[in-house]
């Protein structure tokens, strides 16, 4: 089992709808969590950390759930802008340096 | 600040050749890393440091090398080209308190091909 695993994708949504992520961790151990953002042909930015009580930003939705080892993110009035790859990144809590395992995205793409 | 640059943005290796990928950040950053992204796949680390001094292998190490003489620099070599090499290599850099703590912050990449 991979340590990080995503929503295969792709999501092909209308300009409005509500899309949802989801993404699993093998590493009970594992510490933190955050959703990047990757658009086409860029760098990977942060887009939000995923706290144990959940939290939102705007239109964003992130959730946690340690029991089941599980992160979503949700996606409200999705506008075209939003269009990119979506990495869920764990946090393993080990040695210092080689801790932050991303998962293979899972790319978005909203159209007109 | 100019965040994370990385030099050059496109490459194109023959096999066998050797090249060395410029990391430069001017966050003050103690924690560097350098990453290999191949299509639909996730990054994976090739290698990171802690600070100036101080390189560690990550999942990915072979047929790579690192140092980091300074905080700001963190060139990545690539010895002996070959065509598995063929990827896009991220930079990333990260604080070690306050906000920055768990951001890391990304280069704009190196497209690499080896022929």
């Amino acid at each position: 089992r991979k340590e990080v695993e995503q929503d295969p994708g792709p999501f092909n949504v209308p300009e409005g709808a509500t899309v949802a992520f989801n993404c699993t961790y093998s590493n009970s151990a594992s510490q933190s969590f955050f959703w990047y953002r990757q658009d086409c042909r860029k760098e990977p930015k942060l887009l939000m950390s995923v706290y144990s009580s959940g939290n939102e930003d705007g239109r964003f939705t992130a959730q946690l759930n340690r029991a089941s080892q599980y992160i979503s993110l949700l996606i409200r009035d999705s506008k075209l802008s939003d269009s990119a790859t979506y990495l869920c990144v764990v946090n393993k809590g080990q040695s210092y340096g080689q801790n932050f395992v991303f998962g293979p995205g899972t790319r978005l793409s909203v159209l007109p | 600040n100019a965040g994370v640059t990385q030099t050059p943005k496109f490459r194109i290796l023959k096999i066998g050749q050797s090249m060395t990928l410029q990391c430069t950040q001017d966050m003050n950053h103690n924690y560097m890393y350098w990453y290999r992204q191949d299509p639909g796949m996730g990054l994976k680390l090739i290698y990171y440091s802690v600070g100036a001094g101080i390189t560690d292998k990550g999942e990915v190490p072979n047929g790579y090398n690192v140092s980091r003489s300074t905080t700001e620099d963190f060139p990545l070599r690539l010895e002996l080209a070959a065509p598995s090499q063929t990827s896009v290599y991220f930079c990333a850099s990260r604080g070690t308190s306050g906000a920055s703590y768990n951001e890391q912050f990304f280069g704009p990449g190196t497209r690499l091909t080896v022929l």
